[in-house]
């Protein structure tokens, strides 16, 4: 079945920039999401069709792709950014959908 | 405002069945994919089931094909998830998500616990 990878953790410190990648071989092909979920809260869609941004959603959040990796880029992270983040896409079908495992972002 | 609000969730033994029910609210239903996302504690997120907006089409992950569900009535703006044969790796939040994959509103989750 497919699988999108994603490292467990990333940790920087506040205004440096956190870089989270999703690695899948449908990638190229198929568009990524990216949800960002708070500890007892509902995801969040912070990027969506690889690149755009939902209205509300900070400009620091931006996102891109290259060849089998797409990477979230959280450009000068603020401690309220930790967060556990998960990106999302198809397979080459396009019917059968999954999540990265999430990578927890630690900001301190 | 886009609402969706779960319902139905609860505890259940192995085997036993539950329907979930999502009343959707603030937009245009029937245009609209509509999916189940499910989430165990401690865990990551897990892609359920999605439904195409005139319920012509559905599909389901692998670990709940041929036991779960999903249907729309969309003169009620409502989805549905029947989930038969539960197990105990099926407890988790269930959460109702407006679209595809560009799940833009997702409800406030429903948890559903499977146990003896």
């Amino acid at each position: 079945s497919y699988e999108l990878t994603q490292p467990p953790s990333v940790s920087v410190s506040p205004g440096q920039a956190a870089r989270i990648t999703c690695s899948g071989d449908a990638l190229p092909k198929k568009y990524v999401c990216w949800f960002q979920q708070k500890s007892g809260q509902a995801p969040v869609l912070v990027i969506y069709e690889d690149n755009k941004r939902p209205s509300g959603i900070p400009e620091r959040f931006s996102g891109s792709l290259s060849g089998t990796m797409a990477t979230l880029t959280i450009s000068g992270a603020q401690v309220e950014d930790e967060a556990d983040y998960y990106c999302y896409s198809s397979d080459n079908s396009g019917n059968h959908w999954v999540f990265g495992g999430g990578t927890k972002l630690t900001v301190l | 405002d886009v609402q969706l609000v779960e319902s139905g969730g609860g505890s259940v033994q192995p085997g036993g069945s539950l329907r979930l029910s999502c009343a959707a609210s603030g937009f245009t239903f029937y245009t609209y994919w509509m999916s189940w996302v499910r989430q165990a504690p401690g865990k990551g997120l897990q892609w359920v089931a999605n439904i195409k907006p005139d319920g012509s089409a559905t599909y389901y992950d692998d670990s709940v094909r041929g036991r779960f569900t999903i249907s729309r009535d969309s003169p009620k703006n409502s989805v549905f998830l029947q989930m038969d044969g539960l197990r105990a790796e099926d407890t988790a939040v269930y959460y109702c998500v407006r679209g595809v994959y560009k799940f833009d509103y997702w409800g406030q989750g429903t948890l559903v616990t499977v146990s003896s």
